[in-house]
């Protein structure tokens, strides 16, 4: 049965800390590893990853995969409290483009 | 530029009674649309995805079913909603093999 697994699920840390989120999977015909943050309502789209060992950069935050070991890291860092959030991977199928979500990890930012 | 609209924001409704929620999705054809419900403070359950018209996966055994009667339009349904119904539903949409994008969402409470 397909799995996505991340850890941990939830985080409490001071503004300026650097945080790294993890997500494992298993998964049969992966297409591509996905992560999401999720504040109030809908979750926005962060980064979509392909390819092992390719960092995506975006201001302070950084994602890079592992396929040959099935995982994935978000790294946050100089984290601020708008930071706060629940922060999601999920893994797409390339069977019926199907996508699956893991549990997420709630991070909250204290100042 | 593509857009998706999903309603109604909120509702309450008693046990027993029906559900229809609606999503539609412009600016593009042929997407792949996706029903998830997260409960509260957890991650997205898929619940059903589509990969055209009439063409409906369903992924866990429920009491709540989907249909896909126009190309850009997506409907999830319930004859009768029971306490566990409650959620958050988000309807979302991808263009083939790439990252999905989520609706607004709808907030469920059954009573």
């Amino acid at each position: 049965e397909d799995k996505v697994v991340q850890s941990p699920l939830s985080l409490v840390v001071h503004e300026g800390d650097t945080v790294t989120l993890n997500c494992s999977y298993e998964v049969t015909n992966f297409r591509s590893l996905l992560w999401y943050k999720q504040e109030k309502k809908a979750p926005t789209f962060l980064f979509m990853l392909t390819s092992s060992g390719i960092e995506k950069k975006s201001g302070r935050l950084s994602s890079i995969l592992d396929k040959k070991e099935l995982f994935s890291i978000l790294n946050i860092t100089a984290t601020q409290t708008g930071d706060s959030a629940i922060y999601l991977c999920a893994v797409a199928k390339t069977s019926y483009d199907k996508v699956i979500f893991g549990p997420g990890t709630s991070l909250s930012v204290i100042p | 530029s593509q857009t998706i609209h999903q309603w109604p924001a909120t509702l309450v409704q008693p046990v027993g009674s029906p559900l229809s929620l609606e999503c539609t999705v412009e600016g593009t054809s042929n997407p792949n649309l996706y029903w998830y419900r997260q409960a509260a403070g957890r991650g997205l359950q898929l619940l059903f995805y589509s990969v055209g018209i009439g063409q409906i996966s369903s992924e866990v055994p429920q009491n709540l079913s989907a249909s896909r009667p126009q190309d850009r339009q997506f409907i999830l349904s319930s004859k009768k909603l029971l306490l566990s119904d409650s959620g958050f539903y988000l309807c979302a949409w991808s263009p083939r093999g790439n990252t999905i994008y989520f609706g607004e969402g709808s907030w469920l409470t059954v009573v």
